[in-house]
């Protein structure tokens, strides 16, 4: 058990809906990734919020969004949702730091019909 | 920019046998390297990191991993694979150094074999 709490696990939900998913850090941790997992694109760095700021962004579609709250949980949205954004979706968390290790949880899957 | 590059999507070994997942990366700034490895239906745990300090890495269940910058590699290995080590794994690299932003290869699925 790394520590990383998300919920659902699993979420099937149809295209042009919009879901919403949650991450909940490793206690002391301040930095929240949130990455996607597909069998086309492989892992991918989507965006990190450290202590409530967004830090970097990576790959993130313009119809994705996430916050961290200031309890440092996180969110990450999908709108308008497309058959291509069925993935799992993983949330790590981690100290901010040089060298630091993330930690990661154990997904949730989204399947988009 | 930087990225990895895992050779072979899959590898069979058999147990007892040596493990060796081959990982290079490229990076125009010294790298941090990362060996994560997924179990079916699970998150990612982290085995190993290299961070500039030795050049080989031991890391949990017996794997260690050997930075050299000559040849831009970071291959994992592990003398005696054991059945429980069948899963898939990812090499990953961040210039960083804060686990943020990690770039990771298109990961390597080992088969343990009786």
């Amino acid at each position: 058990d790394s520590g990383v709490t998300q919920t659902p696990k699993h979420l099937i939900t149809a295209t042009g809906q919009r879901v919403t998913l949650r991450c909940s850090p490793r206690s002391g941790d301040l930095s929240v990734y949130w990455y996607q997992q597909s069998l086309d694109q492989g892992l991918q760095f989507l965006i990190q919020y450290y202590n409530g700021e967004e830090r970097a962004k990576g790959n993130i579609l313009e119809r994705f969004s996430a916050q961290q709250f200031p309890d440092l949980h996180s969110e990450l949205n999908l709108s308008s949702l497309e058959l291509g954004d069925s993935a799992l979706y993983f949330c790590a968390s981690s100290v901010q730091g040089s060298g630091t290790e993330a930690f990661f949880g154990q997904g949730t899957r989204l399947t988009v019909v | 920019a930087q990225s990895v590059t895992q050779l072979g999507s899959h590898v069979s070994v058999s147990e007892g046998a040596l493990v060796l997942l081959r990982c290079n990366y490229s990076s125009s700034v010294p790298p941090y390297l990362f060996w994560y490895v997924q179990y079916p239906n699970q998150g990612l745990q982290l085995l190993l990191k290299y961070t500039s300090a030795a050049t080989l890495v031991k890391g949990i269940n017996g794997f260690e991993a050997e930075f050299k910058k000559s040849e831009t590699s970071f291959h994992l290995t592990k003398p005696s694979a054991h059945m429980s080590d069948a899963a898939e794994y990812f090499c990953a690299v961040d210039h960083t150094g804060t686990a943020s932003k990690l770039t990771f290869g298109t990961g390597t699925r080992l088969q343990v074999t009786l």
